[in-house]
């Protein structure tokens, strides 16, 4: 069964603290993985979208990574409006394209 | 270029009821996907639009179904409302086949079902 876990749960950092967001999966075969930021009451933001193992994109301060297990969201330096939950989804290769199987987030608290 | 939009922002129905919610898909964006978001869940994906037809389901019984119009904009209806219906319900658009894409999502719909 295709799945994927997010982990931590909640994370608290202190500003300017690095860390990462953990996203393992198990697919029949990966067509994507996606990454989405939510803020409470709102519909998922898109961040990024990888492909293949090995593959890095970033963006500001963040940067997603991906092997043929898991897939990592570095955030660097995080700032209090980096708080949010964010989403890891996979997109199976043998599924309809729409897809698109979530975890349940990681809720990521940054204090001044 | 305006994003997906979806209406109303919140409903509350009484169980037994029917809901319609509705979404207007990205601009250029042809394909339309429904999910239902519980409190502290992620989305779990509902159904897929494209070209008007379903083109794919997720495991959700046949009182949830849905509607895509020439414009490319959607529905989602749900009879016989449950208690357990309460969610968010989200709407993506997306164009397969650009690269490098990513699904939008909308704000969505936050339906109670007391």
């Amino acid at each position: 069964e295709d799945q994927v876990t997010q982990s931590p749960e909640a994370l608290r950092l202190q500003e300017g603290e690095s860390s990462s967001l953990n996203c393992s999966y198990t697919v029949s075969g990966l067509r994507g993985l996606f990454w989405y930021r939510q803020d409470p009451g709102k519909g998922p933001e898109f961040l990024f979208t990888l492909y293949s193992a090995g593959e890095e994109k970033e963006k500001e301060r963040l940067k997603a990574t991906l092997t043929k297990k898991e897939s990592f969201l570095h955030i660097t330096a995080p700032k209090p409006e980096d708080s949010a939950t964010y989403l890891c989804a996979v997109q199976a290769s043998g599924g309809s394209q729409g897809n698109l199987i979530f975890g349940k987030g990681t809720k990521l608290s940054v204090k001044p | 270029e305006t994003g997906v939009t979806q209406s109303p922002t919140h409903l509350i129905k009484t169980r037994g009821q029917q809901v319609t919610l509705r979404c207007s898909s990205q601009s250029g964006h042809n394909t339309v996907s429904w999910y239902q978001q519980a409190l502290g869940q992620g989305p779990q994906f509902i159904f897929q639009y494209y070209r008007e037809e379903e083109n794919g389901r997720g495991n959700f019984p046949p009182r949830f179904s849905g509607l895509q119009f020439p414009n490319y904009s959607s529905e989602l209806n749900v009879n016989a409302l449950e208690l357990d219906d309460s969610a968010l319900y989200l709407c993506a658009s997306s164009l397969p086949g650009q690269k490098n894409y990513g699904y939008t999502f909308g704000s969505g719909t936050r339906l109670t079902v007391v």
